[in-house]
């Protein structure tokens, strides 16, 4: 099946830095990539939908100035954490839809990207 | 907007028990449906999906039926084990993938 790399998957940082998180597809196209954060126990919660050569959109109550996201190509996606404080430690998570079939919407998910901030 | 409710968890069963695990959605367009499974440790990988109503996604025995007079796609398994002991999310792909807030199976032997 298709495969999307997420990277780094562990990542400590101090307060007041920014951490970017790299989401690869590796054999397919994604003109679409999705950013989700989990919390504990939780559900994955929709940051916002990254799509290739344009502005992502983001759900409401996720600060766009705060969270960062790139997708320069059809098979990069980044978020990137600015000015990170200790309420920003969670697990992250990306996922794509392969552009070759679009019919059925089926996500990758990467890996997760597990984010602390001390 | 689009949404996905699912039963609260834990679900607790023994080994060979039957298993159910419910899901309804709402959506204005025609969405396609999927379970995805995280096991301990793990990401999220795909169980089964079902594109359209009446059809029957299955995989590893376990079976859901888009229902579109009911707007379900209820989770189930005949005959579960102690490996099925996951966190299962149901989610609905139209514009965006929405997800429900996870169910967690334990399987005690």
């Amino acid at each position: 099946g298709a495969v999307v790399s997420q990277h780094p998957s562990w990542v400590i940082c101090k307060s007041g830095t920014s951490v970017k998180i790299e989401c690869r597809s590796l054999d397919f196209q994604a003109t679409t990539m999705f950013w989700y954060r989990q919390f504990p126990k939780q559900s994955l919660m929709l940051m916002a939908t990254s799509n290739e050569g344009s502005k992502a959109t983001y759900e409401q109550g996720v600060e766009k100035d705060k969270f960062l996201i790139n997708h320069a190509s059809l098979t990069l996606s980044t978020l990137t954490v600015t000015s990170a404080h200790p309420e920003d430690s969670s697990f992250y998570i990306c996922s794509a839809r392969d552009s070759g079939i679009l019919r059925t919407g089926e996500l990758f998910f990467g890996e997760g990207s597990r984010l602390t901030v001390l | 907007g689009d949404s996905v409710t699912q039963m609260e968890g834990p679900v607790t069963l023994s080994e060979e028990a039957f298993l159910t695990i419910n899901c309804t959605y709402t959506a204005t367009g025609y969405p396609s449906l999927f379970w995805y499974v995280q096991y301990p440790g793990e990401g999220l990988q795909l169980l089964l999906k079902a594109t359209k109503a009446d059809d029957k996604g299955s995989n590893k025995g376990f079976e859901a039926t888009y229902r579109k007079e009911t707007t379900s796609f209820h989770l189930e398994k005949g005959s579960v084990q102690v490996s099925d002991s996951a966190v299962y999310f149901c989610a609905l792909s139209d514009q965006k993938v929405i997800f429900g807030t996870g169910t967690r199976l334990q399987v005690f032997p």
